[in-house]
C-alpha cells in the first residue's frame, strides 16, 4: 500500500521568499502524484500533479513540483511567495491504475508574513 | 464555486441526534468520495461511490452510513455520533474512478458533536 509523509508540518516565511514544501511517497508500483491547496474554511484546490512525462511540473499560482523517483520525492516550490498562499498544502499519492483512491499526507501549513 | 456543493456548512449536533450531509455535483462525474478531515491528521478516505454503487467502505463505524441516489448526489446519514466524530466532512467527485484526473472537492460541513 502507498502512504505519503510530508516532512514539515508548519513552514513560515516572509513574502517574497522562497519556498519548499516537501513530500516523499513510499509504493511498490508506479504513481500519480498531485499537490493541493486549502484556504481557510475551504475544500482541497488541485495545485498541480504529475502523471508521466517531465518531472518538472508547473501548476497554478506560480507552483512548480519536481518528481524524484530515486528518492521518491514529490517537493512543492515557488520562487516567491505572496502573503494570499498562506494556507494548508497536502501531497497526495495514487497507484497509477483505475479504481484506487488518492491517499493523502498531513499536510503542511505555510505562512506567509510581511 | 469549484462545482461540488456541499450543505450545510457548519452542524452542531448532540450525541442522539440524527443528521445528514448532503454534497451535490453537477461536472458529469460518476464517482464520488467521502472523507473525514481532522486536525493534523490525513484526510481519511471514508466511502466510495462509483455509479451508484458503494465500492469502497474504509472500516467506518456504522453510526455513518452514505447514501448515493443518483451519479449527482451524496449524503452522509448520521446518528448516535461521538465527540470525537468531531472534524470537517469533505465530499469529492472524479471523473470514472481513474485517479489520472484527480479529484474536485467541495468546501465541506464543520462538524461538532457535542
Amino acid at each position: 500500500a502507498q502512504s505519503v509523509t510530508q516532512l514539515d508540518s508548519q513552514v513560515p516565511v516572509f513574502e517574497e521568499a522562497p519556498v519548499e514544501l516537501r513530500c516523499n511517497y513510499s509504493s511498490s508500483v508506479s504513481v500519480y502524484l498531485f499537490w493541493y491547496v486549502q484556504y481557510p474554511n475551504q475544500g482541497l484546490q488541485l495545485l498541480l500533479k504529475y502523471l508521466s512525462g517531465s518531472t518538472l511540473v508547473k501548476g497554478i499560482n506560480g507552483f512548480e513540483a519536481e518528481f524524484n523517483k530515486s528518492q521518491t520525492s514529490f517537493h512543492l516550490r515557488k520562487p516567491s511567495v505572496h502573503i494570499s498562499d498562506t494556507a494548508e498544502y497536502f501531497c497526495a499519492v495514487s497507484e497509477v491504475q483505475a479504481g484506487t483512491a488518492l491517499i493523502f499526507g498531513k499536510g503542511t501549513t505555510l505562512s506567509v508574513s510581511s | 464555486e469549484t462545482g461540488v456543493t456541499q450543505t450545510p456548512r457548519h452542524l452542531v449536533m448532540g450525541m442522539t441526534n440524527k443528521k445528514s450531509l448532503k454534497c451535490e455535483q453537477h461536472l458529469g462525474h460518476n464517482a464520488m468520495y467521502w472523507y473525514k478531515q481532522s486536525a493534523k491528521k490525513p484526510l481519511e478516505l471514508m466511502f466510495v461511490y462509483s455509479l451508484e454503487e458503494r465500492v469502497e467502505n474504509n472500516s467506518v463505524p456504522s453510526r455513518f452510513s452514505p447514501e448515493c441516489p443518483n451519479s449527482s448526489h451524496l449524503f452522509l446519514h448520521l446518528h448516535t455520533l461521538q465527540p470525537e466524530d468531531s472534524a470537517l466532512y469533505l465530499c469529492a467527485s472524479s471523473q470514472e474512478r481513474e485517479p489520472y484526473y484527480g479529484y474536485t472537492f467541495g468546501s465541506g460541513t464543520r462538524l461538532t458533536v457535542v
